[in-house]
């Protein structure tokens, strides 16, 4: 049984550029979260996507945005890269009606922003 | 809102005593807690969760979590620690008048060093 796939495992880009991040979410999962843990924090809640929609957000400014496929995959798009935005980005999936009792995390994205 | 606060950002222990990592909670709501784990380069690995069930939850590898509403804590143990537990953990609260699945909130993290 496939958990949750992330794709790239690493990437490194400058500062301005523009980034995209991808995630498969485990067999029968239909909403996925994201979070970005910066060195030595705990993860932080970007958004939450279902049917497509984001669902909800965490503080996260606009140059943070998301969409979700009809087969559940989502991506994370990062534009006007910052040095703070190098972090690891976690994808999240979940099945909406197990409510909160379902997660699956991936192995993340390693960003660095030089 | 929700918010987790994990007293010890680091605990060593010697392999084969008993380990305690501490998490006091805030919530609006009739919270789920959760403990995660995350080893070095690896993804969050679910330990336990506590859904308004019984209070004293049991999870993966012998670790056991106690939720006491009146000191509103979460504090994980383990009666004997083994080097494989030496890790990232993180306690996290979840809550709210959304239906569903809804964001969860972490702490800084408690990081377990085990000392053979």
């Amino acid at each position: 049984d496939a958990g949750v796939t992330q794709s790239p495992t690493h990437l490194i880009k400058t500062r301005g550029q523009q980034v995209t991040l991808r995630c498969s979410p485990k067999s029968g999962h239909d909403t996925v979260s994201w979070y970005q843990q910066a060195l030595g924090q705990g993860p932080q809640f970007i958004f939450q996507y279902y049917e497509e929609e984001e669902r909800q957000r965490g503080n996260f400014p606009d140059r943070f945005s998301g969409h979700q496929f009809p087969n559940y995959s989502s991506e994370l798009n990062v534009n006007a890269l910052l040095l703070g935005d190098s972090a690891l980005y976690l994808c999240a999936s979940s099945f909406i009606g197990q409510g909160n009792y379902g997660y699956t995390f991936g192995s993340g994205t390693r960003l660095t922003v030089v | 809102a929700q918010s987790v606060t994990q007293l010890d950002s680091h605990v060593s222990v010697s392999e084969g005593t008993p380990v305690l990592l501490r998490c006091n909670y805030s919530s609006s709501y009739s919270p789920s807690l959760f403990w995660y784990v995350q080893h070095p380069n690896k993804g969050l690995q679910l330990l336990l969760k506590y859904t308004s069930a019984a209070t004293l939850v049991k999870g993966i590898n012998g670790f056991e979590a106690e939720f006491k509403k009146s000191e509103t804590s979460f504090h994980l143990t383990k009666p004997s620690a083994h080097m494989s537990d030496a890790a990232e953990y993180f306690c996290v609260v979840t809550g709210g008048r959304i239906q569903g699945a809804q964001k969860l909130v972490f702490g800084q993290g408690t990081r377990l060093t085990i000392n053979p």
